[in-house]
């Protein structure tokens, strides 16, 4: 069974502040993709990224950057210099063919970014 | 227009009622999916679908039921609604891929109470 967690339900920061979001996934597929999503107070699930298990290279996107490490199944994510508008709850999830190719989410962080 | 449409945003029904929730969707994608979301939680799967005439269960398919009418078309319904139905309903498409390695692209969101 697949399972992907979430353990900071809640994280508050101040602006320009630099937070990271964990997940941890568990999967006895070879072969999985990992996905990070946002949702905004606004309500609507938008997709930020995807990482392939062969390839363990970070990622960074602007003030986005994702770390990803097979050995400790994780995939993290660090968000530099944090804006209000980074405001939103982070959804972790994991894709793989023993799921039949559907994604497991997690249960999300909640990020606040006080001005 | 949004590439994924859902109908309505916003519904207040009775208990007992029979209610539907539709979703469109214009990027082509063969895989549609609903999901339930409580608040504080993540993303429950209701049910899914790969193509036309492949329907299958999620975790949480009871009380539900769906019918895809066409690549485009998924629909939900609550045969007999009840309060504990009361969530936010998402409706999600993904492209074919292989083992789950598409993102998912949602819908807007329908916010249902049931009273």
């Amino acid at each position: 069974a697949q399972k992907v967690t979430q353990a900071q339900t809640e994280i508050s920061v101040v602006e320009k502040e630099d937070v990271t979001l964990d997940c941890v996934y568990e999967t006895r597929d070879t072969t999985y993709y990992l996905f990070w999503y946002k949702q905004p107070p606004s309500g609507e699930l938008v997709f930020l990224i995807r990482r392939n298990s062969f390839d363990e290279q970070n990622e960074i996107s602007g003030r986005y950057s994702w770390n990803f490490q097979k050995s400790t199944s994780s995939f993290n994510f660090t968000i530099t210099a944090s804006q209000v508008v980074d405001s939103a709850v982070y959804f972790c999830a994991l894709g793989s063919r023993a799921n039949a190719g559907k994604s497991t989410f997690g249960d999300g962080t909640t990020l606040t970014v006080k001005p | 227009d949004a590439d994924v449409t859902q109908t309505p945003r916003n519904r207040i029904t009775k208990t007992g009622k029979r209610i539907m929730l539709e979703c469109s969707q214009t990027k082509g994608h063969d895989r549609m999916y609903w999901y339930r979301q409580d608040p504080g939680l993540g993303l429950q799967l209701i049910y899914y679908s790969f193509d036309v005439k492949d329907i299958n269960k999620g975790e949480i398919s009871d009380g539900y039921s769906v019918s895809r009418q066409a690549q485009a078309k998924f629909s939900l319904s609550l045969e007999s609604a009840i309060p504990n139905q009361t969530a936010l309903y998402f409706c999600a498409t993904s492209d074919l891929g292989q083992g789950g390695n598409q993102p998912q692209h949602f819908g807007d969101g329908t916010r249902l109470s049931i009273l």
